[in-house]
């Protein structure tokens, strides 16, 4: 089975720090996204990569940086953390193509 | 911009019921992929429709896709409390670009013992 592994299950930090997401898949796919997860609102995209050092905006990108230093990594960065950044965050992964998305179990981030 | 609605966003029945989701769009979609989640995981992959007028049977749910691609259900057929969770579904573009899925706001189900 796919298994994508986020690095934290829940984070505390404070306004202003730097924050780093991790994730991690070990299918060699080619495809990783970051998304946030908030009520009522689904899930929107943040940030996508189709291969190493490639990236692309999502829809929410504001706020965020990513990195893909390696195939199987992929870091969403929160360079200057906010409150309105409080949210659960899921990393995803799928092969080219329309595949179907496997999901890490998600980061609660809370910044105060 | 929201573009696949879901509805009922909260539901909440008693074990042994019956009950429908529905995801609607006014754009046509490739293919629509159902997830379920539950509290503390990631989303998990139910179904994929692919062809106008598809429905496909998993156990107790059954989920169509529209003849026009632009809208799906699913239904459950004597809810069990295993059944509990956020239902999402997601559409895909036909553009082939990585960013492939739209998703909708989700159902919360809730079904009680």
């Amino acid at each position: 089975d796919v298994k994508v592994t986020q690095s934290s299950r829940y984070l505390v930090k404070r306004t202003g720090e730097k924050v780093f997401l991790e994730c991690v898949q070990d299918m060699d796919h080619e495809n990783m996204f970051w998304y946030r997860q908030d009520p009522g609102l689904g899930l929107r995209l943040i940030y996508f990569s189709y291969d190493v050092k490639m990236k692309e905006k999502g829809d929410i990108p504001e706020g965020y940086s990513v990195s893909r230093e390696k195939k199987e990594r992929f870091s969403l960065i929160l360079e200057s953390a906010s409150t309105n950044q409080t949210s659960m965050y899921l990393c995803a992964s799928n092969p080219p193509g329309r595949s179907p998305l496997h999901f890490g179990n998600g980061t609660r981030l809370t910044v105060t | 911009t929201q573009l696949l609605e879901q509805s009922p966003q909260f539901l909440s029945i008693q074990e042994g019921e019956n009950l429908t989701v529905y995801c609607n769009s006014s754009s046509v979609f490739s293919s629509l992929q159902w997830y379920r989640q539950e509290p503390g995981e990631g989303p998990v992959l139910l179904v994929t429709v692919v062809t106008g007028g598809e429905v496909k049977k998993l156990k107790r749910l059954t989920f169509q896709f529209g003849d026009a691609r632009k809208d799906s259900s699913l239904h459950i057929t004597a809810a069990q409390p295993g059944d509990t969770g956020l239902y999402l579904c997601a559409g895909a573009r036909s553009s082939g670009s990585a960013r492939q899925l739209t998703f909708g706001s989700g159902t919360q189900l809730t079904v009680l013992p």
